[in-house]
């Protein structure tokens, strides 16, 4: 089992639906998480933190579940715009070692 | 702030060559990573330093590739020397320390080498 893993989508979705994804990880001692966004030909760049208690910035909500380990991000009233590969980062503590994990993304098509 | 700069912004090369990616961080940034980007494999972590010091290598592929940070505003991946697998998009990214864990990284533009 790959210790961080996303649905490769693609996800191809209606604008102005909601759509969520999730992101599996199997060390049970991951402290952080964070969900990045990473356009076509572009570099990724950070769309949000996750936080214990779930969070929310305008159409977009992560959440945490640390019982079954794995984060999640919905996206309402999805725009054109939203369309991107969306990545998802654990971090945490591995033997002695700080360990920074990347989930092989999952790809959004928004279509009109 | 320019933001993280990568230099070459496209490198090709011919296999047996050796390539020398650059990377300057964000300025009072003081974590600088090393990331290999492909469509088989995703996004992977070579190396990372803190204060110019390399902490974890483990993700770097074999002794072909090596990097330095020789001062907080400027790093070089090398490798040496090149294979057609190597063929990427390199990415540089800097964060500052948050606590226990890790802060936003903040990635530069890329490079994108292509071996022969």
């Amino acid at each position: 089992r790959k210790e961080v893993e996303q649905d490769p989508g693609p996800f191809n979705v209606p604008e102005g639906a909601t759509v969520a994804f999730n992101c599996t990880y199997s060390n049970s001692a991951s402290q952080s998480f964070f969900w990045y966004r990473q356009d076509c030909r572009k570099e990724p760049k950070l769309l949000m933190s996750v936080y214990s208690s779930g969070n929310e910035d305008g159409r977009f909500t992560a959440q945490l579940n640390r019982a079954s380990q794995y984060i999640s991000l919905l996206i309402r009233d999805s725009k054109l715009s939203d369309s991107a590969t969306y990545l998802c980062v654990v971090t945490g503590r591995m033997d002695s070692n700080y360990q920074l994990i990347w989930g092989a993304g999952t790809k959004l098509i928004i279509k009109p | 702030d320019a933001g993280v700069i990568q230099s070459p912004r496209h490198e090709v090369t011919e296999m047996g060559q050796e390539v020398t990616l650059r990377c300057k961080p964000i300025s009072g940034h003081d974590y600088l990573f090393w990331y290999r980007q492909t469509m088989m494999r995703g996004l992977e972590l070579l190396i990372y330093f803190n204060n110019n010091v390399p902490i974890d290598d483990s993700g770097m592929p074999e002794d072909r590739f090596s990097a330095k940070m020789p001062n907080a505003s400027f790093s070089t991946l090398k490798i040496q020397p090149s294979e057609p697998r190597d063929s990427a998009v390199y990415f540089c990214a800097s964060s500052y320390p948050s606590g226990s864990s890790y802060n936003e990284q903040f990635f530069g533009p890329g490079t994108r080498l292509t071996v022969l």
